[in-house]
């Protein structure tokens, strides 16, 4: 399976305080994407960064890639108690006309 | 902004009934997307449908059909439901399939086989 995986699963933390999570896969990728679920909805496109970029900047969002080991890391910063949802990172091969999803970290942010 | 839009939110079947999803999306995107969330899996493609008039198997195909009815609609059949096909099934949408475009959701059916 080309699926990655988000380390911690839950993370919980403080209003204020910033949030890291991290996704590792297992292929070669055209480029990788994070996406937001609250509770109950779907989900909601964050941010996509490209395989020959290594970082990149949404507001609050700061997500990193490095090819070389598979990972990306997706730091929230000043977290709010809004950001309480799940986290997915996506991946996409080069030509390949589907994602595939990780399991996802659930984050709690605690106001 | 009607976005995706997936009926039923709610559906309860017996093992052996058959029912379809529908899903629908206004923002004319070419290609569509049928995914099933299980807990700790993440979400698994079943099928997608590149552009109007094709589809193509997922990962997780097995049980299910699919139909690209127009442009808008793509719904998901499950011919005889099974108690593993309970799951959060999601429709999404994207401008194209192979490219860098994000995917946009519905907020899912919760389907439930007794």
């Amino acid at each position: 399976s080309q699926q990655g995986e988000e380390d911690p699963q839950a993370l919980s933390i403080q209003e204020g305080e910033n949030a890291t999570m991290n996704c590792s896969y297992k292929t070669s990728i055209n480029n990788l994407q994070w996406y937001r679920q609250n509770s109950g909805r779907g989900l909601v496109h964050l941010i996509l960064i490209r395989s020959n970029e290594r970082e990149k900047h949404s507001g609050r969002l700061r997500v990193t890639l490095d090819t070389s080991k598979k990972s990306s890391s997706l730091l929230i910063t000043a977290s709010r108690a809004a950001d309480t949802a799940s986290y997915f990172c996506a991946t996409r091969t080069t030509g390949a006309n589907n994602l595939f999803f990780g399991t996802g970290t659930r984050l709690t942010v605690i106001p | 902004n009607a976005g995706v839009t997936q009926t039923p939110k709610f559906q309860v079947l017996k093992t052996g009934q058959s029912m379809t999803l529908q899903c629908a999306q206004d923002m004319n995107h070419n290609s569509m997307y049928w995914y099933r969330q299980d807990p700790g899996m993440g979400l698994r493609l079943i099928y997608y449908s590149a552009s109007e008039g094709t589809t193509d198997k997922g990962e997780v195909p097995n049980g299910y059909n699919v139909s690209r009815l127009n442009k808008r609609e793509f719904s998901l059949r499950l011919e005889s439901a099974a108690p593993s096909q309970t799951s959060v099934y999601f429709c999404a949408s994207s401008e194209w399939a192979a490219t860098n475009q994000p995917q946009h959701f519905g907020d899912g059916t919760r389907l439930s086989i007794l």
